[in-house]
């Protein structure tokens, strides 16, 4: 049981690149959402799925797509990077319905834009 | 709207002295859940704990405990006799009935133990 798996670790991209962040559990968890973290901002939501083939935006999703074909899968797409979108990125996945579930976080990617 | 803020944004202290991180929360709901996490330097979220709007009694687990007081929207964080593998950035965030699973996150307080 992996939990929460998110691809790369590290990532180093220039202005205008196109890249895909990896996002994978295996709980089988409805719930999946992308967050950045800034500094002094705490996390911040980008997107989230309530299930395959569902998404929805979140607090700051410009700049950013999601797709969900699968349960197990939720990537986030940036198409045109931007030096505002150096940030670290979470994943994370839980079961859905109910608010109170836990939400099991993934180890982060740390992604700078030049 | 939801809102959480952490207004410290850093706190040092010398190993074995108490500490507490505040947080003040914002919601319109009644039913909502508050939740603690700690980022070590390593980088990953840990969850630390989980609080539901109905339950105002304060929870002990060793040195941390926590009082949530809804009179004054605070979900605050002690630990008790710091140590130096205390030193992380702690979050806390709030979900409501609004948000489903959404969690709105507090700007963290960044603690600095001290051997």
């Amino acid at each position: 049981n992996a939990g929460v798996t998110q691809t790369p670790k590290f990532q180093v991209l220039k202005t205008g690149q196109s890249m895909t962040l990896q996002c994978a559990q295996d709980m089988n968890h409805e719930y999946m959402s992308w967050y950045r973290q800034d500094p002094g901002m705490g996390l911040r939501l980008i997107h989230y799925s309530v299930g395959a083939g569902i998404t929805d935006q979140g607090e700051v999703p410009n700049g950013y797509n999601v797709s969900r074909s699968t349960t197990e899968d939720f990537p986030l797409r940036l198409l045109s990077a931007a030096p505002s979108q150096t940030s670290v990125y979470f994943c994370a996945s839980s079961y859905y319905g109910k608010i109170y579930n836990e939400q099991f976080f993934g180890p982060g990617t740390r992604l700078t834009v030049l | 709207a939801q809102k959480v803020t952490q207004a410290q944004t850093e706190i040092s202290v010398v190993e074995k002295e108490d500490v507490t991180l505040d947080c003040v929360y914002e919601t319109r709901d009644t039913t909502y859940y508050l939740f603690w996490y700690k980022q070590p330097p390593s980088g990953e979220l840990v969850f630390l704990i989980r609080r539901n709007s109905f339950d105002e009694q304060n929870e002990i687990s060793g040195r941390y405990s926590w009082n949530f007081q809804k009179s004054t929207s605070s979900f605050n964080f002690t630990i008790t006799a710091s140590q130096v593998v205390d030193s992380a950035v702690y979050f806390c965030a709030l979900s409501d009935d609004n948000a489903g699973n959404m969690l709105t996150f507090g700007g963290g307080t960044r603690l600095m133990v001290k051997p």
